[in-house]
């Protein structure tokens, strides 16, 4: 078990550019959550999947942003058009089964928009 | 807005001292789980709490969770450099809906 993972750590992109990040949970947990934190805040969750399906999306989550999970396994998180706002870490958490309280996080992806 | 509240936000304390931190809500959780995270990492999750009036003590650290599973504690005893980081607790509204609310969090700092 090596815990969650998140591709690439660090992204600077310039305003306009679309960004993609991946995540890897832990092997054999069917839940995925992404949360966005910025500086001084606590994360916010944006969305989260249980197995392939997406089951709930934040406000948060404009129509720039997309996510996927397709065989139930990883998920990516894009971007389109970023914006100088979207500047933020990116994080993303997995938990075991659907009712399991505790979610482990990943490293996250520190994106900066120029 | 946030329906979780940390305090104190910031607090700085010599190595050896004891400390709480709080996080309270006018909104009911079925559980409550405390995070510490380091600059530029996730963060790690620490404790679950799920029972009104439940303690866990994890070496020096002691949690709570308020009866009315409202709100919740993190007591240090004998604080160490090693405890240095954001604190941050998170509650789950109940099953089927087990995504987190952060609070703001706490950012301790522990003078050698």
């Amino acid at each position: 078990d090596t815990g969650v993972s998140q591709n690439p750590r660090h992204k600077i992109t310039k305003r306009g550019q679309n960004v993609t990040f991946r995540c890897d949970p832990i092997s054999e947990h069917n839940r995925l959550y992404w949360y966005r934190q910025t500086l001084g805040q606590g994360p916010e969750f944006l969305t989260y999947f249980q197995n392939e399906a997406q089951l709930e999306k934040s406000r948060l989550l404009s129509d720039r942003f997309s996510a996927e999970r397709p065989k139930g396994s990883f998920s990516t998180l894009e971007i389109q058009r970023t914006e100088q706002g979207d500047s933020a870490m990116y994080l993303c958490a997995s938990s075991p089964r659907a009712g399991s309280y505790e979610q482990y996080f990943g490293p996250g992806t520190r994106l900066t928009v120029t | 807005t946030q329906l979780l509240e940390q305090s104190p936000q910031f607090l700085s304390i010599q190595e050896g001292e004891n400390l709480t931190v709080y996080c309270n809500s006018s909104s009911v959780f079925s559980s409550l789980q405390w995070y510490r995270q380091e600059p530029g990492e996730g963060p790690v999750l620490l404790v679950t709490v799920v029972t009104g009036g439940e303690v866990k003590k994890l070496k020096r650290l002691t949690f709570q969770f308020g009866d009315a599973r409202k709100d919740s504690s993190l007591h240090i005893t004998a604080a160490q450099p090693g405890d240095t980081g954001l604190y941050l607790c998170a509650g789950a509204q109940g099953f089927g809906n087990e995504k987190l609310t952060f609070g703001t969090g706490t950012r301790l700092t522990i003078i050698p």
